[in-house]
């Protein structure tokens, strides 16, 4: 049973540099989101994907974010000029189907992202 | 307003002993979820269990269970027979149901309690 996997782990790059993040989320799962946390804070949302679709986008993602699922399977979250703001742990979470209150999210390791 | 709040940044429990982890929620809906996580050092998000607002008996997972008190708008986590590999980081978070289908059906997330399991 293979679980939620992204890539990198870790991520140092500096400031104004581009990163690419990847998502690999549980197989039959149509549902994918993302995280970001800061130190001593719980997750915050910043996008959803239903199969390919981006459905829903969170004001905390600026347009220098961006994300993809091309055909519904892996994910990415592109990161351009980054900041130092950026500095965070970046957590995909992926999901089966509508089962209403109860769908549950599952979590990859994340990749911590450090900008000097 | 926060929707989610826990009010103990940091927790000590002796090994074998019970602690409870608050949680407070604040929503208007009258269906959501709650789900309590564990995050160790490592990073990753673990689910540990669920509690429907509408599910009568309170939720229990093994040594987990929830103290569900509708009314109080709390979702308090037990863990029962502390175990060493207990000690992380613990987070409640809500879901709530979106009036419109296709709409984001993301975690709101609490600030977290540190729990710390002395031997």
């Amino acid at each position: 049973d293979t679980g939620v996997s992204q890539n990198p782990r870790h991520k140092i790059t500096k400031r104004g540099q581009n990163v690419t993040f990847r998502c690999d989320p549980i197989s039959e799962h149509n549902r994918l989101y993302w995280y970001r946390q800061t130190l001593g804070q719980g997750p915050e949302f910043l996008t959803y994907f239903q199969n390919e679709a981006q459905l829903e986008k969170s004001r905390l993602l600026s347009d220098r974010f961006s994300a993809e699922r091309p055909k519904g399977s892996f994910s990415t979250l592109e990161i351009q000029r980054t900041e130092q703001g950026d500095s965070a742990m970046y957590l995909c979470a992926s999901s089966l189907g509508d089962r209403g209150r109860k769908e549950t999210q599952y979590f990859g390791p994340g990749t911590r992202l450090l900008v000097l | 307003a926060q929707k989610i709040t826990q009010t103990q940044p940091g927790m000590f429990v002796q090994e074998k002993e019970a602690v409870t982890l608050d949680c407070t929620y604040d929503t208007s809906d009258q269906s959501y979820g709650l789900f309590w996580y564990k995050q160790p050092s490592s990073g990753e998000m673990i689910f540990l269990i669920y509690q429907g607002s509408y599910d009568e008996q309170n939720a229990t997972e093994g040594r987990y269970s929830l103290n569900f008190q509708k009314a109080r708008k709390s979702a308090n986590l037990v863990i029962s027979a502390s175990q060493l590999g207990d000690s992380a980081m613990y987070f409640c978070a809500m879901r709530e149901v979106p009036a419109l289908s296709g709409s984001a059906r993301q975690l709101t997330f609490g600030s977290g309690t540190q729990l710390t399991v002395l031997p």
